[in-house]
């Protein structure tokens, strides 16, 4: 079956622009989440969504990051005013929800430079 | 969730078996060692995870020691494309959630 999906693939963007990021989960799968990966980093952790369960936020950088999920499946990642320290890849999981241990499949990322 | 440590790189040769070691010796008695890697330019993806017992999949096999205090990934017949940084992950359902916390991986080469 289709696996997690991301785009735009790359993006490019001046410092001080809004991005928006988007992510396709796994069709059934009630949990969500957003990492990124800075050049030569490890993955961060940034939010994670379960069901109708306010979002764990705790990862956020900043004020400047928010997400939302839609209807339970589709979630948008939004980057304000951006910065050159947000260049990184974004990456997006999902997993069924069913337990806190489900296995998280990865989409392959958004590659976000910001000039 | 407990701390892991792997070797930074490793290499092997095309068709043998790659051993990739990683020791979790705080590891608590309801937490798990998940296995992902992470090919270039790609999201991480899932490989093998266990708690106590060995385990095998199409993918790879599992050996954890007894004391659970570590454990080796095996590629039987590692191939170019398995090529990747291979991370361990000691994973329980406690209060950090069900995120992924990802260390430094280790790097593995498969050399023709």
């Amino acid at each position: 079956g289709a696996g997690v999906s991301q785009s735009p693939s790359n993006k490019v963007t001046e410092k001080g622009k809004d991005v928006e990021l988007r992510c396709d989960p796994i069709s059934g799968h009630t949990a969500l989440y957003w990492y990124r990966q800075s050049l030569g980093q490890g993955l961060e952790f940034l939010i994670y969504f379960q069901g109708n369960s306010a979002p764990d936020k705790s990862g956020l950088p900043s004020d400047r990051f928010s997400a939302e999920r839609t209807g339970g499946s589709v979630s948008t990642l939004t980057i304000q005013r951006t910065q050159q320290e947000d260049s990184a890849v974004y990456l997006c999981a999902s997993s069924t929800g069913t337990s806190g241990l489900d296995t998280q499949y990865f989409g392959p990322g958004t590659r976000l430079t910001v000039l | 969730d407990a701390k892991t440590t792997q070797p930074t790189s490793m290499d092997c040769a095309e068709g043998r078996a790659a051993n990739l070691p990683c020791n979790h010796s705080t590891i608590s008695g309801n937490e798990y060692v998940y296995w992902y890697r992470q090919i270039h330019s790609q999201g991480p993806q899932y490989i093998i995870h266990g708690l106590k017992n060995n385990e095998t999949n199409e993918m790879a096999s599992l050996i954890i020691t007894e004391d659970r205090k570590s454990s080796t990934l095996i590629l039987p017949h590692a191939t170019l494309r398995d090529t990747a940084v291979y991370y361990c992950i000691v994973r329980g359902d406690g209060t950090s959630g069900s995120r992924l916390t990802f260390g430094e991986g280790t790097q593995l080469t498969v050399n023709p």
